[in-house]
């Protein structure tokens, strides 16, 4: 049982690329969700999902895209990186969303 | 709009000093509250939640919070400090129905020892 688990750990992006950070839980949880955390912010939340073909906005999805064809995979796209997306990104599931959630180890991902 | 404040930014302790970390949070309905602590390099890990009960919750690594719905607070608290209990701590609440969580802004803490 593998928990939460994120591809890559660290990335380098030039302004203007794209990239997808994966994530995946194999703990059959409903609910997934992608947080950014800025230093001294604390995380805020990106996008989250309640299950298979359903999405929603958190609190700062610009710039960001997400979509869930599986319960276990839940890909956070950045089309045209911007510095302001110089952040580590991490991604959560549960089984409900009133259950606890775990984390995966984050993407470090830097935007030049 | 919830939310949830961390007074302290940076708290440093000798080890074996007790420690009282401030969460207070602002939302008018039933909430649950959660612990995470990140240390160095690492992802967020669960001390602790309260959902109702018993105000006074325990966790992990001997840590224990308590809800006072009074004052809207969830103080973490630990009597003796580690030297392994350097980390960030970050406070959360729950207050909707998609379980979207959320977070304080973190308190970073420094054993020395």
């Amino acid at each position: 049982n593998a928990g939460v688990t994120q591809t890559p750990k660290f990335r380098i992006l030039k302004i203007g690329q794209s990239m997808t950070l994966q994530c995946a839980q194999d703990m059959n949880h409903n609910y997934m969700y992608w947080y950014r955390q800025d230093p001294g912010m604390g995380l805020k939340l990106i996008y989250y999902s309640v299950g298979a073909g359903i999405t929603d906005k958190g609190e700062v999805p610009n710039g960001y895209n997400v979509s869930r064809s599986t319960t276990e995979d839940f890909p956070l796209r950045l089309e045209l990186a911007a510095p302001s997306q110089t952040s580590v990104y991490f991604c959560a599931s549960s089984y409900l969303g009133v259950e606890t959630q775990y984390f995966g180890p984050g993407t470090r991902l830097l935007v030049l | 709009a919830q939310s949830v404040s961390q007074h302290n930014h940076h708290v440093i302790l000798s080890e074996a000093a007790s420690l009282e970390l401030g969460c207070n949070y602002s939302y008018g309905g039933t909430v649950n509250l959660f612990w995470y602590v990140q240390y160095p390099g690492q992802h967020l890990q669960l001390l602790l939640k309260y959902f109702s009960g018993d105000p006074l919750v325990k966790g992990i690594k001997g840590f224990e919070a308590e809800f006072i719905k009074s004052k809207f607070s969830f103080n973490l608290r630990k009597p003796s400090v580690q030297w392994s209990d350097t980390a960030e701590y970050f406070c959360a609440i729950r207050g909707g129905s998609q379980g979207n969580l959320i977070f304080g802004k973190g308190t970073k803490l420094s054993v020395k020892p």
